[in-house]
């Protein structure tokens, strides 16, 4: 079974330049979740969906990132503009149902340098 | 609000040490889950183990043993005899089976592991 791809693996960019994050999750998983983790810290979700819907986003600065996941299958983070802060790395995991025994599957991440 | 705290930062061991990774938890929520996860430099996180809250029982895995304490809301993590490639970085995490953090993962800050041959 392959697992959650992500791409691309690194970017690096300068300050207000946009980037997007492309994620497709494990084949039949109805949840994903985006994550950022900044260096020396555990990942904190940024967004969470249900098929194409959007559960929490609570966490998700609105000014800048926004997500989408279109026919409920890949999914793609995009920040413009990007800021210093953003520097982390962003982490797509996914689960096959919102349900909390379902553990979550983890991609390898994509490293985000904005200089 | 629910929290995870990992009081170590950083540990380091000579091989073939037990060590044991500490996990203090909070929540207000009844039902939950806690996990632990393992990052090795590649970066991917890799899932170790899942625990509910209604099931206080120790599990070992080879190596791997999980000490789960409700009533001082831990959830340690012990690696015997260590070896080199259990190098990483542990991170303990809690999910909530209940109101507006359904399903959320809440992470702790992770525990830096190095093992010396």
């Amino acid at each position: 079974e392959a697992g959650v791809a992500q791409s691309p693996r690194y970017k690096i960019i300068e300050k207000r330049q946009s980037v997007a994050f492309w994620c497709n999750p494990i084949s039949g998983h109805a949840t994903l979740y985006w994550y950022q983790q900044i260096l020396g810290q555990g990942p904190k979700l940024l967004i969470q969906f249900q098929n194409n819907g959007v559960v929490d986003d609570s966490q998700l600065p609105k000014d800048r990132f926004s997500a989408e996941r279109l026919k409920g299958v890949d999914s793609t983070l995009k920040i413009q503009p990007a800021k210093l802060e953003d520097s982390a790395v962003y982490l797509c995991a996914s689960s096959l149902r919102l349900a909390e025994s379902y553990e979550q599957y983890f991609g390898p991440g994509t490293r985000l340098t904005v200089t | 609000a629910q929290k995870v705290t990992q009081a170590q930062t950083e540990i380091s061991v000579v091989e073939k040490e037990d060590v044991t990774l500490d996990c203090v938890y909070e929540t207000r929520d009844t039902t939950y889950y806690l996990f632990w996860y393992k990052q090795p430099p590649s970066g991917e996180l890799v899932f170790l183990i899942r625990r509910n809250s209604f099931d206080e029982q120790n599990e070992i895995s080879g190596r791997y043993s999980w000490n789960f304490q409700k009533s001082t809301s831990s959830f340690n993590f012990t690696i015997t005899a260590s070896q080199v490639v259990d190098s990483a970085v542990y991170f303990c995490a809690l999910l909530n089976a209940g109101g507006t953090s359904y399903g959320k993962l809440t992470f702790g800050q992770g525990t830096i592991l190095t093992v010396h041959p």
